[in-house]
This record gives C-alpha cells, sequence and structure tokens, in this order.
C-alpha cells in the first residue's frame, strides 16, 4: 500500500523567508509520480509539479524548487522568498504506475498549512 | 482551456436526504476520480471510471454510488445523509491513457449536511 507522510501540520514564516515543506512517501512499486498541489483559502486545487521516480533531478520553477531523493524517498518543496500570497495548504501526493484496468487514483499526504505573515 | 466543471458549487442538504453531484470532464477524457475532502482533511479518493465501467474503488460508503455516462459525466449520487458527509467533493479527469496520474481537478463542491 502506498502512504505519503507531511509531518509539518503547519508552518508560519515572515514574509521574505525561505520555506521548505517536507514529503516522505512508501509505495512498492518501482514505477511511480509525486506531485504537489496547492489549495488556497477558495478550496481549488492547484497543480504545481509532477516527477516520475525515474527522474531524480531537482526542478526550480521561479521561487518554487522541488528536491526529489529516491534514497531517502522524499520529495521536498522550498519556496524562496516567500510571499503572503503563497500562504495556503500544500498537498504532496503520490500515484503508483498503471495497473490493468484500474486508474492511477492519488494518495494524498496531510497537508501543510502554510501562513506567510508581512 | 475547458477545465473540469462541477455542480453545483454548493449545497445544503437535511440529514437524511439525498444528494447528486455532477461532473463533466475535459473533452475527450474518458477517466474520471471522484475525492471526498473533509474538514481539515486531505482528499480521499472514492471511487473512479474509465469508459463508463467503473475503474478502482477507494473509501467509499455504500450509501454512495456513482456512474458514468455515454456523454463521459459522471454522477455521485449519496443518500441517507449524514453530518459526517458534510465535505469537499472534487472530480477530476484525466485520458486514460495518460498512465501518469496527473488529473485535472475541477472546483469541488462543498455540501453541507444539517
Amino acid at each position: 500500500a502506498q502512504k505519503v507522510t507531511q509531518a509539518q501540520t503547519e508552518i508560519s514564516v515572515v514574509e521574505k523567508e525561505d520555506v521548505t515543506l517536507d514529503c516522505v512517501y512508501e509505495t512498492r512499486d518501482t514505477t511511480y509520480y509525486l506531485f504537489w498541489y496547492k489549495q488556497p483559502p477558495s478550496g481549488e486545487l492547484v497543480f504545481l509539479i509532477r516527477r516520475n521516480s525515474f527522474d531524480e533531478q531537482n526542478e526550480i520553477s521561479g521561487r518554487y524548487s522541488w528536491n526529489f531523493q529516491k534514497s531517502t524517498s522524499s520529495f521536498n518543496f522550498t519556496i524562496t522568498a516567500s510571499q503572503v500570497v503563497d500562504s495556503a495548504v500544500y498537498f504532496c501526493a503520490l500515484s503508483e504506475a498503471e495497473r490493468d484496468n484500474a486508474g492511477n487514483m492519488l494518495t494524498f499526504g496531510g497537508g501543510t498549512r502554510l501562513m506567510v505573515k508581512p | 482551456a475547458a477545465g473540469v466543471i462541477q455542480s453545483p458549487r454548493h449545497l445544503i442538504k437535511e440529514k437524511r436526504e439525498t444528494a447528486t453531484l455532477k461532473c463533466y470532464p475535459i473533452p475527450r477524457h474518458d477517466t474520471v476520480y471522484w475525492y471526498q475532502q473533509g474538514p481539515g482533511q486531505d482528499p480521499q479518493f472514492l471511487i473512479s471510471f474509465y469508459e463508463k465501467m467503473q475503474s478502482d474503488k477507494g473509501s467509499i460508503p455504500d450509501r454512495f454510488s456513482a456512474q458514468q455516462f455515454s456523454d463521459y459525466h459522471s454522477e455521485l449520487n449519496m443518500s441517507s445523509l449524514e453530518l459526517g458527509d458534510s465535505a469537499l467533493y472534487f472530480c477530476a479527469s484525466s485520458p486514460w491513457d495518460r498512465g501518469d496520474g496527473e488529473a485535472f481537478f475541477g472546483q469541488g463542491t462543498r455540501l453541507t449536511v444539517v
């Protein structure tokens, strides 16, 4: 069975600070996909990134960066120079490789609530 | 670009009533997923459909049923509503052959049971 753990339930930072959100996962599959979603107070789930298990290259997108380490089963997310608009709940999620006659549902972590104060 | 449409966006029902949530996937997406997100919780997978057939089942209560129609839209039917059913219900869609698990989420339906 797959499992995603986000140990930090809540993080509070002051604007312009850097912040890292941790994500640790468990899966028996050798092929799997990892995701990060942002959920602002309005409630929608905003897709941020997808990474497959064979691609350990770190990625940077503007102020966002992701560190994928298979050796520690972690997929951490860093926001550089945080802004008030980054305040949201962030979910890490895992999907195992496609199975016959089954979809690829996501298993979410418990989420980390990030509060960025001005 | 067209997105996943869910209706209604908000719904208030009384205990023991029934509710029907609708999901219209992105055109040419043949797979639909339903998730339930309770207050302060993470989204939990309920059920998925591919080509109008149930493809996988998660923690969906027996009081709930769902189906996918010939136009690929899906409906989640919830009967004998309980207070604990109050949640945000997300629908997501993807093309079956995508294979990587990425699904496109709708805005969600917020169900409040009173």
